[in-house]
């Protein structure tokens, strides 16, 4: 059972503030990650893909990735109140299993 | 360019009614993902299609059932339906399954 583990949250940051949202993952054979958003009442939405493990910077996101500690993590920077969504942490199976595993979300608010 | 589009956007049906939802990917987009997401979840895997073969299947019964056309566009099919398969139902496509997916707006089914 491939299991994806996040903070649901909510968790609750100040405008401007760095928002830091935690993910590990049970499977090992996993080798691309990606983050999604989805607002209330929402489909999701690709905002991250990581292959590699270190850091890698779109806008104000970085997502890192530790695949010895089956770790990856989305730090958004000078957070803003349209951040404010659930974010879903999403491991794809290893080759000939292609489907992503989600996790449950963490849910962000950004305080104005 | 459309995205992933779904029909329709709501239903409501009977327990033991069947229903089928009907997804068309992106222009070019050769996989086709089946997702079910209930309220305070993330989406869980249902099917994934590529090039009209099934690529693999999740942990659904098999009440469930899905298919994948020449022309790539999808039908997720559930029979029997009961009230615990009340949901958002999610489709995604995706070049060839191994890259990020792109999620349509969903289906939401209620039984009663």
């Amino acid at each position: 059972q491939k299991e994806v583990e996040q903070n649901s949250g909510p968790l609750s940051v100040p405008e401007g503030a760095i928002a830091s949202l935690n993910c590990t993952y049970s499977d090992r054979g996993s080798q691309s990650f990606f983050w999604y958003r989805q607002y209330s009442g929402k489909s999701p939405e690709l905002i991250m893909s990581i292959y590699s493990n270190g850091d890698k910077e779109d806008g104000r996101f970085t997502a890192q990735l530790n695949k010895a500690s089956q770790y990856v993590s989305l730090l958004i920077r000078d957070s803003q109140p349209s951040d404010s969504a659930t974010y879903l942490c999403a491991p794809r199976g290893e080759t000939g299993a292609n489907n992503l595993f989600f996790g449950t979300g963490t849910r962000l608010t950004v305080i104005p | 360019d459309a995205g992933v589009t779904q029909s329709p956007t709501h239903l409501i049906k009977t327990r033991g009614q069947h229903v089928t939802l009907r997804c068309s990917p992106i222009s070019g987009h050769k996989s086709v993902s089946w997702y079910q997401q209930v309220l305070g979840q993330g989406p869980q895997f249902i099917f994934q299609y590529y090039e009209k073969e099934e690529r693999g299947r999740g942990n659904f019964p098999d009440r469930f059932s899905a298919r994948q056309f020449p022309n790539y566009s999808s039908e997720l099919n559930v029979n029997a339906l009961l009230l615990g398969d009340s949901a958002l139902y999610l489709c995604a496509s995706s070049w060839t399954g191994e890259d990020g997916y792109t999620f349509g707006s969903g289906t939401r089914l209620t039984v009663v």
